[in-house]
């Protein structure tokens, strides 16, 4: 199995709290991501990094930000939480360079009152 | 219209069934990911498709470039094979890395 981790892995929070989301990995692959998933939605890119210090966003940014310090870290931040952010999140990476084999994390379960 | 349809949204089948599932996109691509997902877990690749077909154990995929379609199928389906599964598609030129997700085939497959 990849290694790949998130944390935490269940977080309740309120109405205008920041909160941070990490994923870890082991496996040194450049393309890192953060996705969200909703009922009826699949799964949507939030933000993606393609390398330290570079990220782009995905299609629904509003509200987060990332940064990508370490190749082994992706940081996840909400600002100031709203319950339309309640959702299931999951981190991503890719070895696009070799397979472009896609490796999740177990996801983090975020619910805001 | 989404760009990557799958069908059915539903699926029951009875053990030992031939199934198939199917993802259609109308995007250009560089590939095609099927994923699984059990009820409260994590996600899990099953293949990555570019062309062509790939087999594992009783699960096999093939894509239709052309047509722009594949298909998942699973044969001698076991109750273990229920699960949500989740059709990618990806445009790997440029600099993005972007990936264009179904919306998911709920399947159970019942003893």
């Amino acid at each position: 199995d990849a290694g790949i981790t998130q944390s935490p892995r269940h977080k309740v929070t309120e109405t205008g709290t920041p909160v941070t989301l990490r994923c870890h990995q082991t496996e040194n692959h450049r393309y890192m991501y953060w996705y969200r998933q909703d009922p009826g939605h699949g799964l949507r890119l939030i933000h993606y990094s393609y390398g330290v210090k570079d990220t782009d966003k995905g299609e629904v940014s509003d509200g987060y930000s990332v940064s990508r310090s370490k190749t082994e870290d992706f940081l996840l931040t909400l600002e100031s939480a709203t319950s339309s952010q309640t959702s299931v999140y999951f981190c991503a990476i890719s070895n696009r360079e070799s397979t472009g084999e896609l490796f999740f994390g177990e996801g983090s379960r975020l619910t805001v009152l | 219209k989404n760009e990557v349809e799958q069908s059915p949204q539903n699926l029951t089948a009875q053990e030992g069934e031939f199934i198939t599932i199917n993802c259609s996109y109308s995007v250009g691509i560089s590939a095609l990911h099927w994923l699984q997902q059990h009820p409260g877990g994590g996600i899990v690749s099953l293949f990555m498709l570019s062309s062509g077909k790939k087999k594992h154990g009783r699960l096999i995929a093939t894509i239709n470039i052309q047509e722009k379609h594949s298909s998942l199928h699973i044969t001698a389906s076991h109750p273990r094979d229920s699960a949500v599964y989740i059709c990618a598609v990806g445009n790997y030129g440029g600099a993005t890395n972007k990936l264009i997700f179904g919306t998911g085939t709920l399947l159970a497959v019942q003893p």
